[in-house]
Formats: C-alpha cells, sequence, structure tokens
C-alpha cells in the first residue's frame, strides 16, 4: 500500500516548456486533488477532482490543465511554464470528510 | 479574504513540555472541517488530526488534540509532552461545507515549532 505517488520528485524547466506531474492513488479514494506551495505559504488548492470524470478549478488554476484519468489517477499539466510557476506541487487524495492524505511533493524550477 | 491564521510564525518549547499552536478561522458556512499538519524538514505533509464543525468532543489523537473554541473560531493545537522530533512546520487548514465527500482545503501561512533538548 503505497498511498499517493507522485513522478518526478524533482525538475527543471525553461520558460515555455510544457510538462506532465503524474499522481497515482491505491488507497481507492473517490476524491483527488493538485496544490502547490511557494517558500514561507501554505498550500494552495490548483485544481481538484471530486469524483472520477469530474475535474474543478481550485484557487489557482491559470497556467494549469489537469485529467483525471481513472480512479487512481490524476495528472496536472504545465502547457507553458513560466517562472512563476517555480514551486512545490502536492497531489493529496480523500475519501469522505475526514481523511485526506498527500504525496511526497514534486520540486519544480523554471529558469 | 483570509480565512484562516496562524498568528506565530515560530514557536520553541523545551522538550517534554507541552505546546500550543494558535489558529483561527472566518467562515460563515455552519459546517466546515479542521485539519492539522505536520510537514518536517523533508516537506511531506503528515495528517495530524481532523475536527468537524458538529463534532461535539474536542479531537485527540495521541499526543495531539484540538482545543476547538466555536465561538471564539479557534481551533488550536496542542502537542503534549514536546519530542526533538516535533520540530517541523505546522499548518492549519479549513474545508468549508459539508464535503460532499471531498475537501477543498484553504491552509494558513503555518508555524514553525523548534523544540529544544
Amino acid at each position: 500500500n503505497a498511498g499517493v505517488t507522485q513522478t518526478p520528485k524533482f525538475q527543471v524547466l525553461k520558460t515555455g516548456q510544457s510538462m506532465t506531474l503524474q499522481c497515482a492513488q491505491d488507497m481507492n479514494h473517490n476524491s483527488m486533488y493538485w496544490y502547490r506551495q511557494d517558500p514561507g505559504m501554505g498550500l494552495r488548492l490548483i485544481y481538484y477532482s471530486a469524483s472520477e470524470g469530474t475535474t474543478d478549478k481550485g484557487e489557482v488554476p491559470n497556467g494549469y490543465n489537469v485529467s483525471r484519468l481513472n480512479k487512481r489517477e490524476f495528472s496536472l499539466r504545465l502547457e507553458s511554464a513560466a517562472p512563476s510557476q517555480t514551486s512545490v506541487y502536492f497531489c493529496a487524495s480523500s475519501v469522505g470528510s475526514r481523511w485526506q492524505y498527500f504525496g511526497p511533493g514534486t520540486r519544480l524550477t523554471v529558469t | 479574504a483570509q480565512k484562516i491564521t496562524q498568528t506565530q510564525p515560530g514557536m520553541f518549547v523545551q522538550e517534554k513540555e507541552a505546546v500550543t499552536l494558535d489558529c483561527t478561522y472566518d467562515t460563515s458556512d455552519p459546517s466546515y472541517g479542521l485539519f492539522w499538519y505536520k510537514q518536517p524538514s523533508s516537506g511531506e505533509m503528515i495528517f495530524l488530526i481532523y475536527q468537524g464543525s458538529y463534532d461535539q468532543q474536542n479531537a485527540t489523537e495521541g499526543r495531539y488534540s484540538l482545543n476547538f473554541q466555536k465561538a471564539r473560531k479557534s481551533a488550536n493545537l496542542v502537542i503534549s509532552a514536546s519530542q526533538l522530533g516535533d520540530s517541523a512546520m505546522y499548518f492549519c487548514a479549513m474545508r468549508e461545507g459539508g464535503a460532499g465527500g471531498y475537501n477543498k482545503l484553504i491552509f494558513g501561512a503555518g508555524t514553525r515549532l523548534a523544540v529544544h533538548p
């Protein structure tokens, strides 16, 4: 039982490049989320998927797209990376209202 | 408008003592949930404790307890018998609404706790 896994762990991009961050959970959770954490700050919600087949914007969705590939997987895509997207990205999943678990994070630097 | 406020950027405590980390929140929704997470220097987010707005009793999980004062809109985390491994960043977060099975969390800015031997 690996919980929430994310790949890659680290990534460096040049401005304008694209990439996809992958997330998978093996806990049979219905809901999945993408957050970003900037230095010295709490996490902010980018997108979420309340259930398989649905996705919705969070607080800071600009510059990102998501795909809920199936119940297990939820990917985050940066189409044209910008230095302002340098951050640590966390994927999370939840079941019900009380339990929310996070992946280990992806540290992304855009130069 | 900021929904979660953690007023203590940094705290320190002596090993084996108790410490309280403050969290106040703002919501007009009668149904909400409050979470505390620990983020050690390694960076992962570790779930500690949860309190629902309709829960009658304060939540407890081992050495962690949540001092929930609904009228004051505060949800302070109490760590008893601090250990060196408790040194980390601590985040308070809130879910507005009854969830409907999912949690869109709003996070505070965090409190960095240092435990001294």
